[in-house]
């Protein structure tokens, strides 16, 4: 079984909706958890931290599972600058961070 | 503020030469990473410095592969011999300390092409 395991999509969306991602990983010693966002042909770009109790940042929100091991991101009023490549991470064994292969997203007129 | 610069940005060499990439943290970070980026594989972390010194190569992939850093502001990844399937884009990214969670900053990578 692969560390982190997302959904590659793409997942295609009218501007306006609200999408959601979910992420899921394997070391339940993992202590901390990120979404990061990588434009096409660009480098990675922290997003948000996740929290247990949850976050939110503008259109943005972050849930973390520990009892089921999985991460969520929900996207509210999706704009078309949101396309783009959304990475789950996470801190695994060391000083070290695991990167899912990231879900892309497309927001369509 | 200049954030992590790599070169070149571009590498296209034939298989067999010498393959060096560069990067310049940003200054005051004392953690380096270098990751490879496939379609297949994702983003894989291959070695990461810490006050100059690597805590933990276990991601390169084989002794063709070598890093070094030098000094704080400066860091080289190497593969000697190149092979094609080395090909990818390869990152450099900095932190400011050695704490897993503290966010690491990505320079543009730089895409290698070995034929």
């Amino acid at each position: 079984r692969k560390e982190v395991e997302q959904d590659p999509g793409p997942f295609n969306v009218p501007e306006g909706a609200t999408v959601a991602f979910n992420c899921t990983y394997s070391n339940s010693a993992s202590q901390s958890f990120f979404w990061y966002r990588q434009d096409c042909r660009k480098e990675p770009k922290l997003l948000m931290s996740v929290y247990s109790s949850g976050n939110e940042d503008g259109r943005f929100t972050a849930q973390l599972n520990r009892a089921s091991q999985y991460i969520s991101l929900l996207i509210r009023d999706s704009k078309l600058s949101d396309s783009a490549t959304y990475l789950c991470v996470l801190t695994g064994g060391g000083n070290k961070l695991t990167f899912g292969t990231g879900t892309q997203l497309k927001v369509e007129l | 503020d200049a954030g992590v610069i790599q070169s070149p940005r571009h590498e296209v060499t034939e298989m067999g030469q010498e393959v060096t990439l560069r990067c310049k943290p940003i200054s005051g970070h004392n953690s380096l990473f270098w990751y490879r980026q496939t379609m297949m594989r994702g983003l894989e972390l291959l070695i990461y410095f810490n006050n100059n010194v690597p805590i933990d190569d276990s991601g390169m992939p084989e002794d063709r592969f070598s890093a070094k850093m030098p000094n704080a502001s400066f860091s080289t990844l190497k593969i000697q011999p190149s092979e094609p399937r080395d090909s990818a884009v390869y990152f450099c990214a900095s932190s400011r300390g050695g704490l897993a969670e503290e966010t690491q900053y990505f320079g543009p990578g730089t895409r290698l092409l070995v034929l």
